[in-house]
């Protein structure tokens, strides 16, 4: 079946420091991918997707090209701020389940001061 | 400018009780979807709906559990004769139309926290 699996967290840098997340998948045919942020206390809120090989998304700094080649999907930003402090979830849908978000177990990003 | 609109927020049940969440989408948006989130998990899908219609609940325990989308109203989850390992967030989502191969974004609400005594 199709599966995310995302790097376990937490994952602690500091302000204005490089991040990466790396999150690859599984899936028959050609999933659209996500990512998705959660703020304590609160829902999920869509970063960025790309929904074809090669695509780029980007989002408030962030970025994520879908690899086919390596099925990867990783989730970058060049400079962090305090604020991005929050659980990113990766995730897909894939073709022959369109309605359903698969997603990663989320990892948890800390950017202190 | 009201998102996905959930309530209550926060939730407790006593065991046995039954739980009844709500969910309205987004203004324009006719599909729904719920998720569950276990401590220290991620969400894992429940069911998406259609007014009137289930689309898709291969994420649903096969008892206790049931959800609707009504012509008029919320969404509901229910679930009934609660046990303690219900105890989780519920989120509830929406969207725009969608289908294979033009998967919409899926907009969450804040989620409702069950607690189960």
């Amino acid at each position: 079946g199709d599966s995310v699996t995302q790097m376990e967290g937490p994952v602690t840098l500091s302000e204005e420091a490089f991040l990466t997340i790396n999150c690859t998948y599984t899936a028959t045919g050609y999933p659209s991918l996500f990512w998705y942020v959660q703020y304590p206390g609160e829902g999920l809120q869509l970063l960025l997707k790309a929904t074809k090989a090669d695509d780029k998304g980007s989002n408030k700094g962030f970025e994520a090209t879908y690899r086919k080649e390596t099925t990867s999907f990783h989730l970058e930003k060049g400079s962090v701020q305090v604020s991005d402090s929050a659980v990113y979830f990766c995730a897909l849908t894939s073709t022959d389940s369109w309605g359903k978000l698969q997603f990663g177990a989320g990892t948890q990003v800390v950017v202190t001061p | 400018n009201a998102g996905v609109m959930q309530n209550p927020r926060h939730l407790v049940r006593r065991r046995g009780q039954e739980a009844r969440l709500r969910c309205s989408p987004m203004k324009g948006h006719s599909h729904v979807y719920w998720y569950r989130q276990l401590p220290e998990e991620g969400l894992k899908f429940m069911v998406y709906l259609q007014k009137e219609n289930i689309i898709d609940e291969s994420g649903m325990p096969k008892e206790r559990f049931s959800a609707e989308f009504p012509k008029e109203g919320p969404s509901i989850l229910r679930i009934q004769q609660v046990v303690r390992g219900d105890s989780a967030a519920y989120f509830c989502a929406s969207s725009t139309l969608t289908r294979q191969g033009d998967a919409q974004p899926q907009h969450f609400g804040d989620g409702t926290r069950l607690s189960i005594l």
